[in-house]
């Protein structure tokens, strides 16, 4: 089975511009997360998806950041516009369907590297 | 969720057993012990959870005192592939929780020949 991918491994952007990053999850997986990894900093969550709906968005930094999952497939994040700060590695994970009482561990992706100049 | 206290860092000689410790005074009797790495360049992986019992699996074990105040991750024979940096969280399970990983600083293991 297909492990988590993201796209693309590597972004360099100049500070106010646009990028958007990709997520596709283990096939089958409802749950998404995005987590996040600045310089020095701690892995930190951002979000959680549940197939297309935002179940948790309270670690989304400010509105410059916007995810989505049509469909309930893959998600998008897009930063718009970026600043320095928001250089770091994004982490997509994904989880089978939480039953009640359960857990089922989070398959992280490789992540994606963006550089903010 | 209960915070975690890890040693920044800690190394171990090839094909001996790592023992990894955390400390969390303050969980609660609902919370789950988790541990996962993060390999260099890589995303961080699952290794283990338990609730009060020790647990084991084909990648380690995990020792929880009585108390539950603490626990000890268990590598029972390091390999160079186990440097990484293993993060100890306590968790809540149940649908009010969104399965969210709240990392620490967690513990670099350096695996040393």
């Amino acid at each position: 089975e297909a492990g988590v991918t993201q796209f693309p491994s590597h972004s360099v952007i100049e500070k106010g511009q646009t990028v958007t990053l990709r997520c596709d999850p283990i096939s089958g997986h409802d749950n998404l997360y995005w987590y996040r990894r600045v310089m020095g900093k701690e892995i930190k969550f951002l979000l959680h998806f549940v197939k297309e709906s935002k179940q948790d968005e309270s670690g989304m930094p400010n509105n410059r950041f916007l995810a989505e999952r049509t469909g309930g497939t893959y998600s998008t994040l897009k930063v718009q516009p970026a600043e320095l700060e928001d250089s770091g590695v994004y982490f997509c994970a994904s989880s089978r369907g939480i039953l009640a009482g359960g857990y089922n561990e989070q398959f992280f992706g490789p992540g994606t590297r963006l550089t903010v100049l | 969720d209960a915070k975690t206290t890890q040693p920044t860092s800690m190394d171990c000689a090839e094909g001996r057993a790592a023992n990894l410790p955390c400390n969390h005074s303050t969980i609660s009797g609902n919370e789950y012990v988790y541990w996962y790495r993060q390999i260099h360049s890589q995303g961080p992986q699952y290794i283990i959870h338990g609730l009060k019992n020790n647990e084991t699996n084909e990648m380690a074990s995990l020792i929880i005192t009585e108390d539950r105040k603490s626990s000890t991750l268990i590598l029972p024979h390091a390999t160079l592939r186990d440097t990484a940096v293993y993060y100890c969280i306590v968790r809540v399970h149940g649908s009010s929780n969104t399965g969210k990983l709240i990392f620490g600083q967690g513990t670099t293991l350096q695996v040393k020949p």
